[in-house]
């Protein structure tokens, strides 16, 4: 197994440009999430999803949209991209259940020029 | 929804030295507790776990402790290596739509000197 992938690892994006950070996971979870990691701020979710077409908003959900289309990929997309959204983006996948382990992606540092 | 304190946010020791960390949550219908550790520059990954139905559990050089009453649960590394140089998390989880979405603390750096 694969576990949870992200891609890009690296990306640098001028202000006002849009882009998707890609995640998969192969192990049929249903719950998947969007973190960013700030320092100093630690893990902050932006979107997570309990299963295929339900998506809902974290503690920081402005300036990013989601979908859920398949239990596998859940893509999290910059519209307009700021400055602020300069982090380390983790994408994190689980069964959902009360006892769950959160298994984390590899990460993508975006950069917003 | 659940609010997760972490202190402290960094902390330095000695090699051998002892090291916990702390955090509090406010939900008291909370029941489990797990500790991520994130070496640098790689993704969080559990390291151990604790429910609410047993107050301490250890792994080797670690352990977890909960107070359920107090609401907080402690990590404890005791003989400190510089391989234990990293971030580490707590999280509690708070029911969402159906499905358990955990709160992470701020996250505490722990730097080990040889």
């Amino acid at each position: 197994n694969a576990g949870v992938t992200q891609t890009p690892k690296f990306q640098v994006l001028k202000t006002g440009q849009s882009m998707t950070l890609q995640c998969a996971q192969d192990m049929n979870h249903e719950y998947m999430s969007w973190y960013r990691q700030d320092p100093g701020m630690g893990l902050r979710l932006i979107h997570y999803s309990v299963g295929a077409g339900i998506t809902d908003q974290g503690e920081v959900p402005n300036g990013y949209n989601v979908s859920r289309s398949t239990t596998e990929d859940f893509p999290l997309r910059l519209l307009s991209a700021a400055p602020s959204q300069t982090s380390v983006y983790f994408c994190a996948s689980s069964d959902g259940s009360i006892y769950n382990e959160q298994f984390f992606g590899p990460g993508t540092r975006l950069t917003v020029l | 929804g659940e609010n997760v304190e972490q202190h402290p946010s960094t902390l330095s020791v000695q090699e051998g030295d002892s090291a916990v960390i702390k955090c509090t949550y406010s939900d008291s219908a909370s029941n489990y507790f797990p500790w991520y550790k994130q070496e640098l520059g790689k993704r969080p990954q559990l390291i151990i776990d604790i429910r609410s139905n047993v107050g301490e559990k250890k792994d080797q050089r670690i352990a977890v402790t909960l107070n359920k009453t107090a609401k907080h649960f402690s990590l404890h590394i005791t003989e400190t290596q510089p391989e234990d140089s990293a971030v580490y998390f707590c999280a509690a989880p708070g029911l969402a739509g159906g499905s358990y979405i955990p709160t992470f603390g701020r996250g505490t750096s722990l730097i080990v000197h040889p």
